[in-house]
């Protein structure tokens, strides 16, 4: 079954801590898409995926064809990145399956 | 360049009315996704169009749901005699080509209530 796992659930941090949030699945992918969405908000793609590394001022994003695995790394943390973080796949079916969200709270 | 409008924003019907919801894609897109989000769930694929054609509909609920891309103006969510499980936020997405392998873009979503 194609399905998408992300880690942790929930997560809190201070502010200037460096963040990690994991997404893992199962099967081979054309694309993975790390999203953001504010409560209440529209989602913003962060990032689109299909192998290395990209770095977005203070986000970087990886993955690791091999091990089925990406990481969405916030450095320098702030309370505006509180938000939830989504990753998407696309299992080349023109539709992406969306994890359940990593909620992060950044505080002061 | 807009981005992906939708509208409305936020809708509340009475349970057996309809719900018609709009999505226009970002310019020069002509691939259109509508995606939805119950309550303290996660998203999930509804339907993806190209102008004049449904691609997939594997994600749209058998009845009283349909969608279309017409040649000119938005894509149109339909969701008729909507009942309380309707209620969810529905997120239209575009893209200028295929969405595999390449950069999707969301708009600011419209929320949906059925009181």
């Amino acid at each position: 079954k194609n399905e998408v796992e992300q880690s942790p659930q929930n997560l809190t941090a201070q502010e200037g801590e460096f963040i990690t949030i994991n997404c893992s699945y199962s099967v081979g992918i054309s694309a993975l898409h790390w999203l953001q969405q504010h409560p209440g908000g529209g989602i913003v793609s962060l990032f689109m995926l299909s192998s290395g590394k990209k770095k977005h001022g203070r986000l970087i994003a990886t993955i690791n064809i091999q091990e089925k695995h990406s990481s969405l790394h916030i450095t320098a943390s702030h309370p505006r990145d509180s938000a939830v973080y989504i990753c998407a796949v696309d299992y080349n079916t023109d539709k992406l399956i969306f994890g359940t969200g990593t909620r992060l709270q950044v505080f002061p | 360049n807009a981005g992906v409008m939708q509208n409305p924003r936020h809708l509340v019907r009475r349970r057996g009315q309809e719900a018609r919801l709009r999505c226009s894609p970002m310019k020069g897109h002509s691939h259109v996704y509508w995606y939805r989000q119950l309550p303290e769930e996660g998203l999930k694929f509804m339907v993806y169009l190209q102008k004049e054609n449904i691609i997939d509909e594997s994600g749209m609920p058998k009845e009283r749901f349909s969608a279309e891309f017409p040649k000119e103006g938005p894509s149109i969510l339909r969701i008729q005699q909507v009942v309380r499980g309707d209620s969810a936020a529905y997120f239209c997405a575009s893209s200028p080509y295929t969405s595999s392998g390449n950069t999707i873009y969301f708009g600011e979503g419209s929320w949906l209530t059925v009181v």
